[in-house]
């Protein structure tokens, strides 16, 4: 088992409609959740980042965190072409460590 | 100038050839690492260090070496290249506040 899973897409949704985006990690011990945004040639982009669980919202994007489940997702409301990219679910296994275990990502497009 | 510079941006070699990539930063940041990304999968940590005499290897640590020359300087070295060694490699920078990674823009490495 991949110490941190994403759905394996690809997923396709209108513009405007909600685009949900699910992570899944192995280590219950998990502290540090963050999502990031990679367009295509460029390099990750950090867009969301969540410790507590709950729903964290910036703008468009809410980062839910449940570690009872050891899920974690990323909801883009009012989607937009310009959210076509592929997201990046990591994981921050050890507290304070630093590094991160990432997923394989997720690519969306938004069509118009 | 972007807070995190790596250098060459893209790179051609031939097996069995010694490369080192480059990575500098602006941010004042203790913590540095080096992943490479293939095709279709997330990124894998390669090494990282937290502060100049501090190196630690991640999960796919053989065939490369690092070398942290300053605390702004951190170098990822193939010490004879192979084809599978063929990928983007990111250099990428942290504050011990957990709040996730700073990106350099990539080095697309080719052997051949």
């Amino acid at each position: 088992q991949k110490e941190v899973e994403q759905n394996s897409g690809p997923l396709s949704v209108p513009e405007g409609a909600i685009a949900s985006l699910n992570c899944t990690y192995s280590d219950r011990g998990s502290q540090s959740f963050f999502w990031y945004r990679q367009y295509s040639g460029k390099s990750p982009e950090l867009i969301m980042f969540i410790y507590s669980n709950g729903d964290k919202e910036d703008g468009r994007f809410t980062a839910q965190l449940n570690k009872a489940s050891q899920y974690v997702s990323l909801l883009i409301r009012d989607s937009q072409p310009s959210d076509s990219a592929t997201y990046l679910c990591a994981v921050n296994i050890e507290a304070n460590a630093g590094k991160s275990t990432f997923g394989d990502g997720t690519t969306l497009t938004v069509k118009p | 100038d972007a807070d995190v510079t790596q250098t060459p941006r893209n790179r051609i070699t031939k097996t069995g050839k010694r490369i080192m990539l480059e990575c500098s930063q602006t941010k004042g940041h203790d913590r540095m690492y080096w992943y490479r990304q293939d095709p279709g999968l997330g990124l894998r940590l390669i090494y990282y260090s937290f502060d100049v005499k501090d190196i630690n290897k991640g999960e796919i640590s053989d065939g490369y070496s690092v070398s942290r020359q300053a605390q702004a300087k951190f170098s990822l070295s193939l010490e004879s290249a192979i084809p599978n060694q063929t990928a983007l490699y990111f250099c990428a920078t942290s504050d011990p506040d957990r709040v996730g990674y700073t990106f350099g823009s990539g080095t697309r490495l080719t052997v051949v």
